[in-house]
């Protein structure tokens, strides 16, 4: 059974970069034809899609994040990750990590505050 | 980038009735279209996907319906687990995006 888990900072300060990875377990990250993906949800409001990254490396951007954001994938740890640029307090959310564009499998979800 | 919009925003529904949520996309997805449940302090749970396929596990009383711009989901006889809120995502073309939410709360 697949399984997806989300880490990093859960404090970041203004104008800095938040680092997020998503560790895939229960199979192989490369193995799959498949894509993975990072959704954001601030909080008491909805979900946004961030952007996804294919097995090869391919990415698709949100383009209202896309100046700022950058998805890899690192296959021999079987994980992928996400870094925000920049970041002010409107980028405050729980952060999923998810596989496949039809999500059927989430990371239970991190919060990230940005604050000094 | 197509334009997800749920209606209503907030739904009162008794438990054992009907609930009928909906979803409009601002260009067509075809049937490129998924429906996902949060409940508080949880992950989203995929329920159903092109447009009438049940995910894993979803009970009947859940189904689908609809494809183009105007779909809808329909929970057939509340139970008291379903009161949560419901988001539409459609997957026809980048960038994927996701509409407002629909709350269903007890009536």
């Amino acid at each position: 059974q697949q399984q997806l888990q989300e880490s990093g900072p859960g404090l970041v300060k203004p104008s800095e970069t938040l680092s997020l990875t998503c560790s895939v377990s229960g199979g192989s990250i490369s193995s799959s034809d498949n894509y993975w993906g990072w959704i954001r949800q601030p909080p008491g409001k909805g979900l946004e899609w961030i952007g996804s990254i294919y097995n090869t490396g391919t990415t698709y951007y949100n383009p209202s994040l896309k100046s700022r954001v950058t998805i890899s994938i690192d296959t021999s740890k079987n994980q992928f990750s996400l870094k925000v640029n920049s970041v002010t307090a409107a980028d405050t959310a729980v952060f999923y990590c998810a596989s496949g564009n039809i999500y059927d499998k989430w990371g239970q979800g991190t919060l990230v505050t940005v604050s000094s | 980038e197509i334009v997800m919009t749920q209606s209503p925003a907030t739904l009162s529904v008794s438990p054992g009735e009907r609930a009928t949520l909906s979803c409009r996309a601002s260009h067509s997805v075809n049937s490129d279209l998924a429906w996902y449940q949060q409940k508080p302090g949880q992950a989203p749970r995929l329920l159903l996907y092109g447009e009438s396929t049940r995910a894993a596990d979803i009970p009947a009383r859940f189904s689908g319906s609809g494809s183009g711009t105007e779909f809808t989901l329909t929970i057939s006889s509340l139970q008291s687990e379903d009161f949560a809120v419901y988001y539409c995502q459609q997957y026809n073309s980048w960038p994927l995006t996701f509409g407002g939410g629909t709350k269903v709360e007890i009536k």
